[in-house]
């Protein structure tokens, strides 16, 4: 298995609060990714990173924010949490576009806004 | 631009049928596509790939799939369902640094 991580794996918390989620990898892989997967939507993308401070927005990136300081960790930031903000959130990694891509995915993280 | 259609949002077989998943593509470019499989609670795990190599690509578990451009298609198949291979499949299409997944099918193996 990659060695991906990510933290919490659960989280309950309240709107209006801020929210950050953690995926580490030990690979060195240099595209690091975030989705959320909804029941009837798949998987969707929220940001990338293609390195260190590189980042672009995904699909559905409206509220969310990303950094990227070190090769190995990729935060995902809520600013201000809302209920349509609950969902199960999936880190990925690959090591370039020149391999078409392959990724390899964390465990997950299941958030619920009340 | 890029779009991936999996065309049954439910599959339901018996064990030991065959097993076949649809999956249509649109791309302006020379696609890499690709079929990930997802079980309860788990994350995705990557079933196979093609990369503009063979067209009929095998993967793991016994899944292969074929990449038909003149179809759009790359539909995913297994002859003889077992029942470990209830789960969720997402086909996925990437392009540079784009990349769409499906909406997912689920397939349900009946006893």
């Amino acid at each position: 298995d990659a060695g991906i991580t990510q933290s919490p794996r659960h989280k309950v918390t309240e709107t209006g609060t801020p929210v950050t989620l953690r995926c580490h990898q030990t690979e060195n892989h240099r595209y690091m990714y975030w989705y959320r997967q909804d029941p009837g939507h798949g998987l969707r993308l929220i940001h990338y990173s293609y390195g260190v401070k590189d980042t672009d927005k995904g699909e559905v990136s409206d509220g969310y924010s990303v950094s990227r300081s070190k090769t190995e960790d990729f935060l995902l930031t809520l600013e201000s949490a809302t209920s349509s903000q609950t969902s199960v959130y999936f880190c990925a990694i690959s090591r370039s576009g020149s391999d078409g891509n392959e990724q390899f995915f964390g465990p997950g993280t299941r958030l619920t806004v009340l | 631009a890029q779009s991936v259609t999996q065309l049954d949002s439910h599959v339901s077989v018996s064990e030991g049928t065959p097993v076949l998943l649809r999956c249509n593509y649109s791309s302006s470019y020379s696609p890499s596509l690709f079929w990930y499989v997802q079980h309860p609670n788990k994350g995705l795990q990557l079933l196979l790939k093609y990369t503009s190599a063979a067209t009929l690509v095998k993967g793991i578990n016994g899944f292969e799939a074929e990449f038909k451009k003149s179809e759009t298609s790359f539909h995913l198949t297994k002859p003889s369902a077992h029942m470990s291979d209830a789960a969720e499949y997402f086909c996925v299409v990437s392009v540079g640094d784009k990349i769409i997944f499906g909406k997912g099918t689920r397939l349900h193996i009946l006893p």
